[in-house]
């Protein structure tokens, strides 16, 4: 059970080019998020999918797409990156409500990107 | 749109003292959870603690406890009993509504001094 796996772990860009951030749960969760980090500060949402099939946006969407594959896989893509999105992506997941806490998300390990 | 506030950007504490983190939050929703995470210089984030806002009783998970003063908007972690591997950044989230989205404070970086 490898939890929530995020690739690549680092990755350097040039302006303008693009790439997919790639991020898989094994946990039969059906929510699954996307955030990015900036120095000193704490997490901010950039994309969500609380169900297979849908996507909505969260606080920081411009400049990105997202694909919710299955329910497994959620893809975050960088189609002209720029140097404002270096950045550490983390991927994250969530169960449905009926637990006890309907909250808690589980992150991945992280992707640390810098564009030039 | 809710907000988390950390105002310490930084807290020192000496090996095997407790420390209290602050956390202040604003929201008009009624049921929500507060959490805390760490977030060591290797740069995961890991989950510590979670308080419902309907959990009548402080939240505790080993050294840790979440102080949660409801009528104040306030969810403090205390940490007792600090050790060397504490140290490490310390962000306070909110999550809540239909979605669960989770909304961080900025951080507090907590180092503990032997």
């Amino acid at each position: 059970n490898a939890g929530v796996t995020q690739t690549p772990k680092f990755q350097v860009l040039k302006t303008g080019q693009s790439m997919t951030l790639q991020c898989a749960q094994d946990m039969n969760h059906n929510s699954m998020y996307w955030y990015r980090q900036d120095p000193g500060m704490g997490l901010r949402l950039i994309y969500y999918s609380a169900s297979e099939g849908t996507t909505d946006k969260g606080e920081v969407p411009n400049g990105y797409n997202v694909s919710r594959l299955n329910k497994r896989e959620f893809s975050l893509r960088l189609e002209s990156a720029a140097p404002s999105q270096t950045s550490v992506y983390f991927c994250a997941s969530k169960e449905g409500p009926r637990r006890r806490n309907p909250y808690e998300q589980y992150f991945g390990p992280g992707t640390r990107l810098t564009v030039t | 749109a809710q907000k988390i506030t950390q105002t310490q950007p930084g807290m020192f504490v000496q090996e095997k003292e407790a420390v209290t983190l602050d956390c202040t939050y604003d929201t008009s929703d009624q049921s929500y959870g507060l959490f805390w995470y760490k977030q060591p210089s290797s740069g995961e984030m890991i989950f510590l603690i979670y308080q419902g806002s309907y959990d009548e009783q402080n939240a505790t998970e080993g050294r840790y406890s979440l102080n949660f003063q409801k009528a104040r908007k306030s969810a403090n972690l205390v940490i007792s009993a600090s050790q060397l591997g504490d140290s490490a950044m310390y962000f306070c989230a909110w999550s809540g509504g239909s979605n669960y989205k989770l909304t961080f404070g900025k951080g507090t970086l907590l180092t503990v001094n032997p």
